[in-house]
This record gives C-alpha cells, sequence and structure tokens, in this order.
C-alpha cells in the first residue's frame, strides 16, 4: 500500500516557539494532504485541507494565522504551529489522498508544550 | 450534512472470538464512500477498505469480513477468531465524494481489546 511519512514523531517544545510538522508521500503523487488533530480516546478532527501549488481550506474555528499550512510540492506538506501553546499540545495527524480518493495517514506527531 | 456513528465504544474479547464492530452512516449524497481504519497503539492509521455507494456486495479479507446495507445505512465490520494483534481502535469514515472535497468524516471509533 501507499506510504506516507511524517516527521518528527514527538516534539516537545517551550510555549511561545514554533513547531514545523512534515507529510511526505513517499511512493505517490498527493494534489491533496489533510491535516487532522486527534485528542486523546477521541475521534479525529479535521483541520485542514491542503493543496498543492495553493491556499489551504481551513475547518471552521481553526485558525489559519496558527497553523500554518504550506504544500509546495506533489509530495510535501507541511503544518507549523506557530507561538504555541500548552493548548495546542495534542496529536496531530496528516494524509495524503491518492489517485482512487483513499486517504493513507501518516504516524502521527504528539507535539507537547510546556 | 454527514455523520458516523459507531455506538460501541469499547468491546473486549477473548483470543479466537469474533467480533462485530457497528457503523450507522447519514448523508444526503447517492454517491459515496466508506472507509475503515485501524489505529494500534503506535498512533497511525492504517487503511483497511474503502467501499462505493453502488457496490454493496460484502466482502472478506483473510479474518476480515465487511458487510455494506443500504437499507439500513450500515457497514459492520467483522473480525473472525481474533487475535491480540487486533486490538487497536477501528474507525469508520464517510466521504461524500468530489462536490464536499472527498473530505472524511470518521466516527467515534471503536476499541478492540482482545485478551489471551
Amino acid at each position: 500500500g501507499a506510504v506516507v511519512s511524517q516527521h518528527p514523531s514527538r516534539v516537545i517544545c517551550k510555549s511561545g516557539t514554533s513547531v514545523k510538522i512534515e507529510c511526505r508521500s513517499l511512493d505517490f503523487q498527493a494534489t491533496t494532504m489533510f491535516w487532522y488533530r486527534q485528542f486523546p480516546k477521541k475521534s479525529l478532527m479535521l483541520m485542514a485541507t491542503s493543496n498543492e501549488g495553493s491556499k489551504a481550506t481551513y475547518e471552521q474555528g481553526v485558525e489559519k494565522d496558527k497553523f500554518l499550512i504550506n504544500h509546495a510540492s506533489l509530495t510535501l506538506s507541511t503544518l507549523t504551529v506557530t507561538s504555541a501553546h500548552p493548548e495546542d499540545s495534542s496529536f496531530y495527524i496528516c494524509s495524503a489522498r491518492d489517485v482512487k480518493n483513499i486517504q493513507y495517514f501518516g504516524a502521527g506527531t504528539r507535539l507537547s508544550v510546556l | 450534512a454527514q455523520k458516523v456513528t459507531q455506538a460501541q465504544t469499547e468491546i473486549s474479547v477473548v483470543e479466537k472470538e469474533d467480533v462485530t464492530l457497528d457503523c450507522v452512516y447519514e448523508t444526503r449524497d447517492t454517491t459515496y464512500y466508506l472507509f475503515w481504519y485501524k489505529q494500534p497503539p503506535s498512533g497511525e492509521l492504517v487503511f483497511l477498505i474503502r467501499r462505493n455507494s453502488f457496490d454493496e456486495q460484502n466482502e472478506i479479507s483473510g479474518r476480515y469480513s465487511w458487510n455494506f446495507q443500504k437499507s439500513t445505512s450500515s457497514f459492520n465490520f467483522t473480525i473472525t477468531a481474533s487475535q491480540v494483534v487486533d486490538s487497536a481502535v477501528y474507525f469508520c469514515a464517510l466521504s461524500e465524494g468530489r462536490a464536499a472535497g472527498n473530505k472524511l468524516t470518521f466516527g467515534g471509533g471503536t476499541r478492540v481489546l482482545v485478551k489471551p
């Protein structure tokens, strides 16, 4: 099956700093990638849709200036959590959609903001 | 609006027992896709199956089987002869297709615990 790599798997940072998370589709091209947030023992909440070469589409209630998304190539999307605060601590997971419209997911990034 | 309901939050079984996970969905579209994903303790979501709304054929893949019934808007998943490695959270998801951006709406997930 298709492989999506997400890096880093875990990050601990100080409050006020910015954190960048990368999502790469390794064996297929993805014009569309998605970013989700998952709270403990909860389901996945879609944050935004990342489109190659254009601006991301954010879900209602998600601050676009807080969560910057860049999709500069057909295999890479990045999520930057700017000026992170403890309430941003969460599990962030990305997916890449293939030509069959199946989303393949990365292994997730656990962010802890101190 | 689309919605996916997984009524069972947690199921505990003993190894070799069968376990069925329920999934009920709501959508106004006639064209849609249904998915099942597995999330083991490591965190990544593993794609298991996709079924489109026009294909009601049931499917079997090894110990996994899926029962899709449009009449009851359900897409249930059965693990036969469960194993400890099946312990994970299983998510059912719905996509309404291109017009809706192919976004996935997830159910709340069912945690399956298989005891030896």
